[in-house]
Formats: C-alpha cells, sequence, structure tokens
C-alpha cells in the first residue's frame, strides 16, 4: 500500500524566511501533485510534477522531484501571510490508480 | 464554468439518521471521485466512478455506505444509519480523462458532515 507522508506536520515561520516542506512516499510513483487548502474551502492545485528532477516554480513557491530518492520539496522563498494555509503533496503510482494524499502541511505566516 | 459543486455545503444529521451527499461534476467531466477529510488530517480515498459504473470502491467502508453516478444527475454517496465517526468533510472531485495520471483533480467545496 502507498504511504505518503509530509513533515512537517505543523509550520509556524516568520514573513519574509524560507522554509522547505518534504513529502516521502513508499513505492515507486512519477506523478506528483501539491494542492493548497484555506481553512474550510476546497483544494486547489498548485502543482503537477510529471518526472524524476522536475522543477516547477510559481510566486514564492517551487516544487521540485526526486524519484529515486522517493521525495519532493515544497520550497517557500521569502514568504508572506496569505501564503498560511495547508499544503498537501499526493501521489498516484500508476495510470489507473488512485490518488494518494499526504497528512498535510499547516503552514502559519505571522508578521 | 462553474466549478465542481457539491451540496450540502453543511449536513447535520442525528445518529442513525441518513445522509445524502450530492456532487456535480464539472461541465464535460465525466469521471467523479469521492474522498473523506477527518479533521486535522489527509483526504482518504473512498470511491471512483464514471456515469453509471462504479470504477474502483476500494476506500469505500463495507457496510452503510454506498455511491452511484447515474446516467443523469449528479453522484450521491449515501451514508446509511450515520454513526459520530461519521462526522467528516467529504470532498468531490471530477476530471475529464479517467484517473488522476492523466490530469489534475477539481475539488468541489467540499460537505462536511456533523452527526450528533
Amino acid at each position: 500500500e502507498l504511504k505518503v507522508e509530509q513533515n512537517p506536520l505543523f509550520l509556524s515561520m516568520q514573513e519574509g524566511k524560507n522554509y522547505t516542506i518534504y513529502c516521502n512516499y513508499s513505492t515507486t510513483s512519477d506523478r506528483l501533485y501539491w494542492y493548497r487548502q484555506d481553512p474550510g474551502k476546497s483544494l486547489e492545485s498548485l502543482f503537477v510534477l510529471l518526472s524524476n528532477g522536475a522543477v516547477k516554480q510559481e510566486g514564492r513557491l517551487m516544487a521540485s522531484l526526486d524519484t529515486k530518492a522517493r521525495l519532493s520539496t515544497l520550497h517557500i522563498t521569502a514568504a508572506v501571510h496569505d501564503l498560511s494555509a495547508t499544503y498537501f503533496c499526493a501521489v498516484i503510482k500508476s495510470s489507473g490508480d488512485k490518488l494518494t494524499f499526504g497528512t498535510g502541511t499547516r503552514l502559519a505566516v505571522r508578521p | 464554468n462553474a466549478g465542481v459543486m457539491q451540496n450540502p455545503r453543511h449536513l447535520v444529521r442525528r445518529r442513525g439518521q441518513e445522509a445524502r451527499l450530492r456532487c456535480s461534476p464539472m461541465k464535460g467531466h465525466s469521471h467523479v471521485y469521492w474522498y473523506r477529510q477527518l479533521p486535522e488530517e489527509g483526504l482518504k480515498f473512498m470511491v471512483y466512478l464514471q456515469k453509471e459504473n462504479i470504477i474502483d470502491e476500494s476506500g469505500m467502508p463495507k457496510e452503510r455506505f454506498s455511491a452511484e453516478f447515474p446516467k443523469e444527475g449528479p453522484s450521491i454517496l449515501r451514508i446509511q444509519q450515520v454513526v459520530r465517526g461519521d462526522s467528516a468533510a467529504y470532498f468531490c472531485a471530477s476530471s475529464p480523462l479517467a484517473g488522476p495520471y492523466n490530469s489534475p483533480l477539481h475539488f468541489g467545496n467540499g460537505t462536511r458532515l456533523t452527526v450528533t
């Protein structure tokens, strides 16, 4: 069974600082998604990473994928309050399989 | 272009009652997925449906839970004889192509079920 773990589970960071969220998964996969969820809201797709070494950037967020290490990172640069949310990674093993979510990382950016 | 529509947004049921959650996928999407999110946890897959077919129900509890996606109308997730442990947010997602391997899932705003 595919297991997806994120750390940290909770992250409180100051505005302007940098930090990285880690997503580890247990079996071979070459497709990984990052989602954002605001409290009481739905999930918004941020990135899809399709191959080893893939890197995607949008604003202050950058995601990367290392399929050999079974690791994805979400790097936050110069955090701002608007980035406060819960971030989920989600992995799919192969075509026809279901999407398995990580436990989520709740990010709180304080002034 | 309306997104995935779920209703109701909030649903309160007493123990033993039935809960019906509805999901209308995005226009042009024929694949629907239901996920459950317990407080402070990630989303857990429940079931994947296409029109009139259940493709994967490996995440559905064996009893009391059922799902359908009829030819006409929304997908329905039905929970019979609800218990307190069913309290959660239930999210529906849709995609135009089969499976999240081929395209990102688009999620609805969820139905928050509270069982008293």
